[in-house]
């Protein structure tokens, strides 16, 4: 099992629609947790930090289940500029290392 | 700029041939990562430094890769006698510790033909 697993995807998504993925992790120690986007060929950038308590940035609200060991994103009112690969990290205190899930396709469509 | 710089940012080389990838993180930062990352994947760790110390070099694939960074700020990773499986991004990216948040640089693109 790979310690942070997400579902490749692809999403299509009609344009105006809420989408929502999760993300899975196995090490319970697990201290840190973010979202980033990735589009073509371009670096992954910071999209948000996964807080205890979950976080809201205008359209998009992530959520830390720390009993089932899984994040989320929700992505409300999607729109075409939305269409990219969302990649969930995973950092533990006892270590330094960063772990990067293989990331979800999102297509957003007229 | 203020960002994570990468150089160069395309590399073609020859079978065999040593290449030296170059990061300058943004100032400050404390830990740097090297990831290479596969089209379709997410990025795979390579190496950590924490200032200067190269804390894990798990990820590197063979004795052929090293990193190095000296002074605790720019770093260099170096891949000897190139294959044609090196052929891949090479990404860094630099976090102010151990475990926030991290930033890229935008890849070298390395070609081994």
């Amino acid at each position: 099992r790979k310690e942070v697993e997400q579902d490749p995807g692809p999403f299509n998504v009609p344009e105006g629609a809420t989408v929502a993925f999760n993300c899975t992790y196995s090490n319970s120690a697990s201290q840190s947790f973010f979202w980033y986007r990735q589009d073509c060929r371009k670096e992954p950038k910071l999209l948000m930090s996964v807080y205890s308590s979950g976080n809201e940035d205008g359209r998009f609200t992530a959520q830390l289940n720390r009993a089932s060991q899984y994040i989320s994103l929700l992505i409300r009112d999607s729109k075409l500029s939305d269409s990219a690969t969302y990649l969930c990290v995973v950092g533990s205190y006892s270590n330094y290392q960063l772990i990067w899930g293989a990331g979800t396709k999102l297509i957003i469509k007229p | 700029g203020a960002g994570v710089s990468q150089s160069p940012r395309y590399k073609v080389t020859k079978r065999g041939q040593d290449v030296a990838l170059r990061c300058d993180p943004i100032s400050g930062h404390v830990s740097l990562y090297w990831y290479r990352q596969a089209l379709g994947q997410g990025p795979e760790f390579l190496t950590y430094f924490n200032y200067e110390a190269q804390q894990d070099k798990s990820g590197l694939p063979n004795d052929r890769f090293s990193a190095e960074r000296p002074e605790g700020s720019i770093s260099t990773l170096t891949i000897q006698r190139t294959e044609q499986r090196d052929s891949a991004m090479y990404r860094c990216a630099s976090s102010p510790q151990a475990n926030t948040e991290a930033f890229f640089g935008q890849g070298t693109r390395l070609t081994v033909v």
